[in-house]
């Protein structure tokens, strides 16, 4: 049962333009988002980060936005770029089952493509 | 300086065989992990150690054992191959609860 949900394997964009990456999930208990990218034949490498009690966290060209009501979270480029053409994942974590072991949960991540 | 580094990058057997993978972080973390990517893409938690105590340990055939020598590494070791443990398998570390992983760049693991 997967309590991160990435609905959309790809993604396409063109350079310059806004690239939106969405994520769901099911535990309200998850309090701490990620998002990591990952190129071909690399380890996943983090990206940025939101804590529950912030609606948006910003770091350049990237942006999170996180609605706990609706339990979604995405991840916005602007501008993209041809070098941010990866896997982006997204995962959360939080007090899960009585567990504070900081376990993070993945989805199965969106392919970005952005072209010229 | 490679952060955290696993070995071998690529790994093929055959059905059968016993086979280890290393990892090892030069971090000073107190907590690594073994991470399984299947076919479908979904990363999984397998194993999580902190400072040589395992502390994680989901639902893993008894086919795969960790080891902790130290805090720095933690290996893999996989008896019995079978065909389903195809995969990609990354090592992570980090220093602490809801800090940010670091991965290692996966071993693809090919089971013939």
């Amino acid at each position: 049962d997967q309590q991160v949900k990435q609905n959309s394997p790809s993604l396409s964009v063109q350079e310059g333009r806004i690239s939106i990456l969405n994520c769901d999930y099911t535990n309200s208990m998850f309090d701490y988002f990620l998002w990591y990218k990952k190129y071909p034949a690399e380890g996943p490498t983090f990206l940025i980060s939101i804590s529950s009690i912030k609606d948006k966290n910003e770091d350049g060209r990237f942006t999170v936005f996180l609605n706990k009501s609706a339990k979604h979270l995405s991840l916005h480029i602007v501008p993209s770029q041809p070098g941010d053409s990866a896997v982006y994942f997204c995962a959360a974590t939080g007090n899960v089952g009585g567990s504070t072991l900081g376990r993070l949960y993945f989805g199965r991540g969106t392919q970005l493509t952005v072209w010229p | 300086d490679t952060a955290v580094s696993q070995t071998p990058k690529y790994l093929v057997t055959q059905m059968g065989n016993d086979k280890s993978i290393k990892c090892e972080q030069n971090l000073g973390h107190d907590t690594m992990y073994w991470y399984k990517q299947d076919s479908k893409k979904f990363l999984k938690i397998m194993f999580s150690y902190n400072n040589k105590e395992l502390i994680i340990n989901e639902t893993v055939p008894n086919r795969f054992s960790p080891k902790s020598p130290d805090k720095a590494h933690l290996n893999l070791h996989i008896n019995s191959l079978e065909l389903g443990d195809s995969a990609v398998y990354f090592c992570a570390s980090r220093l602490q609860v809801n800090e940010k992983l670091f991965f290692g760049s996966g071993t693809q693991l090919s089971v013939l």
